[in-house]
């Protein structure tokens, strides 16, 4: 059975550094394409950016280069999501989500973690 | 930037109805590259619809998708209780290489 589980819910304070995780089991982690997802509070679904475990092939959303680090840890099948300082305006519930190898034509992510909620208030 | 537009914003039917629901993109994007999302309250997004019109895994026959070129639509035949839900588009733009969400439609009951 595939499944992501992500890390729990994080209250941080602005200007704090933070990385959440998401494990995968069920599949092989490196030739999958993983995901991350931000939704704000009662807002839509945005593409923050996505990485390739094989070979750490990474492309970030325009809007988040250079505001999160997406990376991966083959050893333990975990990818992980890394901000080096919060902002209030970062606080939502962030998704990760497997996608199919890009060879399969296709382009969709077909299995999502739980989601991370995080906080950032001082 | 390819930008998806779905239409409308909020879809009040009745359970037993057919719901069509719109996505329209900026530029032509591949039927290959077009998914289908639905979330519920509290809950994580679920693949309906990826390569404009293939079902996902597991999911009813009275979701089908259609479309190409700037045009993709959601076709629920007959709703059931459960399909009352928030559903978003998807697209990918490989250049650059980038993905965009729709802003979403509420399909709520009447």
């Amino acid at each position: 059975e595939v499944q992501l589980v992500q890390s729990g819910a994080e209250m941080k304070k602005p200007g704090e550094s933070l990385k959440i995780s998401c494990k995968v089991s069920g599949y092989s982690f490196a030739t999958y394409w993983i995901g991350w997802v931000r939704q704000m509070p009662g807002k839509g679904l945005e593409w923050m950016g996505i990485i390739y475990p094989g070979d750490s092939d990474t492309r970030y959303s325009p809007s988040f280069q250079g505001q999160v680090t997406i990376s991966a840890d083959k050893s333990i099948n975990t990818a992980y999501l890394q901000w080096s300082s919060l902002k209030a305006s970062d606080t939502a519930m962030y998704y990760c989500a497997r996608h199919p190898r890009y060879s399969s034509g296709y382009r969709y992510f077909d299995y999502w973690g739980q989601g991370t909620l995080v906080t950032v208030s001082s | 930037e390819i930008v998806l537009t779905q239409s409308p914003g909020t879809l009040s039917l009745s359970p037993g109805e057919r719901a069509t629901l719109s996505c329209r993109a900026s530029q032509s994007v591949s039927s290959s590259y077009l998914a289908w999302y639905q979330q519920k309250p509290g809950q994580t997004p679920r693949l309906l619809i990826y390569g404009a019109s293939s079902r996902a895994t597991g999911i009813p026959d009275r979701f089908s998708g259609s479309g190409s070129g700037t045009d993709f639509t959601l076709t629920i035949s007959r709703l059931e209780p459960e399909d009352f839900a928030v559903y978003y588009c998807q697209q990918y733009d490989s250049s650059p290489p980038l993905y965009s969400f729709g802003q979403g439609t509420t399909l709520e009951i009447k």
